[in-house]
């Protein structure tokens, strides 16, 4: 069974300064993905960044990277120069190729941006 | 290209009813996959639909069922809904059930209140 351990139910940031969000996994699959997605207020999920278990580089996509530690099963979030605009919900998700293929969520991260 | 769409955005229910929610799947893509997601969890996998067949089903009662139509539209539907269905209701298509590093494009979702 697949799951997912966010422990930061809430993050502040100051603008323009990093912010690094946890995120720990458990598998017994040897090819899993994993996902990060924002979730605002509007309730919409906004994919924002995917690293593949055999991926052998970090992901990145902007000002998103994810700091990605196979041997701790840890696939943390960092979101450089934050912006007021990233205060939102972020959860971590993972993906096996087992079964439904279906996304196994964390409990989420509320970051908050302070001006 | 179009994304998720969902409807109804809000929805009234009383106990014991039944409801139908519907999503209109991305371009392109050939699965859809409904998620419910209380109040402060993350989205939980109710099932996945595949080329109009059920492929995969999390935990979730018999009472909560599926349908996909030949353009990947999808319905759900809950019957004898209870106090504890109240929640967002998330449709996400993706391109192919088997997909790995696929991403899932996400509906803003139908806010279910069952009074």
């Amino acid at each position: 069974a697949q799951k997912i351990t966010q422990t930061q139910p809430g993050m502040f940031v100051q603008e323009k300064e990093a912010v690094t969000l946890d995120c720990t996994y458990d598998t017994s699959d040897p090819s899993y993905g994993l996902f990060w997605y924002k979730q605002p207020s509007s309730g919409e999920m906004i994919f924002l960044i995917y690293q593949g278990s055999y991926d052998q580089q970090n992901a990145t996509e902007g000002r998103y990277s994810l700091n990605f530690q196979k041997a701790r099963k840890s696939a943390n979030l960092v979101i450089s120069a934050s912006q007021l605009g990233d205060s939102a919900m972020y959860f971590c998700a993972m993906r096996s190729l087992a079964g439904a293929n279906n996304l196994f969520f964390g409990t989420g991260t509320r970051l908050t941006v302070i001006p | 290209e179009t994304g998720v769409t969902q409807s109804p955005t809000h929805l009234i229910k009383t106990r014991g009813q039944q409801v139908t929610l519907r999503c209109s799947s991305q371009s392109g893509h050939n699965t859809v996959s409904w998620y419910q997601q209380a109040l402060g969890q993350g989205p939980q996998f109710i099932f996945q639909y595949y080329r109009e067949e059920e492929n995969g089903r999390g935990n979730f009662p018999p009472r909560f069922s599926g349908l996909q139509f030949p353009n990947y539209s999808s319905e759900l539907n809950v019957n004898a809904l209870e106090l504890d269905d109240s929640a967002l209701y998330l449709c996400a298509s993706s391109l192919e059930s088997g997909f790995l590093s696929g991403g899932y494009t996400f509906g803003s979702g139908t806010r279910l209140t069952v009074v």
